[in-house]
């Protein structure tokens, strides 16, 4: 079975200032790494995904997350938040078994302020 | 190409009673997946769909049952409705192509017990 750890509740920050989201996770087989967003009163739309390859894994908005196998993790940065990246942020995990069932974690409420 | 819609966008249910909730997949998607996000929580997963037959389901008993249609679009049924089933339900859309790939999820129907 995996699961998926979200270490921060919330992150405040400040325009235009870096930020981490941190997860991290446990799994006894190879997993794909999705992060999630879900901006006020909407669904989930993907960030950005790892299956294989490169280990550093970018967006088309700045985000990028680093995949860690032997420390679990798969970290959310970006060098510079707007007011508009305000939402909740979901780490997620898949197998490499037959469906593609998401384990997500608690999310974490990054808030940016002016 | 469309997105996955869903329908309704907000309901309100008495405890006991029963409801279905339905998801239009994304134009060419032959599965569906179907979650259940608890405010402030995570998505957690219920079951999937794959060419109209479950393809896999999360840890919810039985009353949460659900439906494929030929034209991929899906139901989830919950009966005899409990407090703790106040949630937002999300479906997600996805075409399977080997052993991974990216879901695409709808706004989500939000669901409140009283």
């Amino acid at each position: 079975a995996q699961s998926v750890t979200q270490l921060d509740s919330q992150v405040p920050v400040f325009e235009e200032a870096p930020v981490e989201l941190r997860c991290n996770y446990s799994s006894s087989v190879s997993v794909y790494l999705f992060w999630y967003v879900q901006y006020p009163n909407q669904g989930l739309q993907l960030l950005l995904k790892y299956l294989s390859g490169s280990t550093l894994v970018e967006s088309i908005n700045g985000f990028e997350a680093e995949f860690n196998k032997s420390q679990t993790s798969f970290h959310l940065r970006k060098p510079s938040v707007h007011i508009s990246d305000t939402a909740e942020y979901f780490c997620a995990v898949s197998d490499l078994r037959g469906y593609n069932k998401l384990i997500f974690g608690a999310g974490t409420r990054l808030a940016v302020h002016p | 190409e469309t997105g996955v819609t869903q329908s309704p966008t907000h309901l309100i249910k008495t405890r006991g009673q029963q409801v279905t909730l339905r998801c239009s997949s994304q134009s060419g998607h032959n599965t569906v997946s179907w979650y259940q996000q608890a405010l402030g929580q995570g998505p957690q997963f219920i079951f999937q769909y794959y060419r109209e037959e479950e393809n896999g389901r999360g840890n919810f008993p039985p009353r949460f049952s659900g439906l494929q249609f030929p034209n991929y679009s899906s139901e989830l049924n919950v009966n005899a409705l409990e407090l703790d089933d106040s949630a937002l339900y999300l479906c997600a859309s996805s075409l399977k192509t080997g052993s991974s790939y990216e879901q695409y999820f709808g706004p989500g129907t939000r669901l409140t017990v009283t």
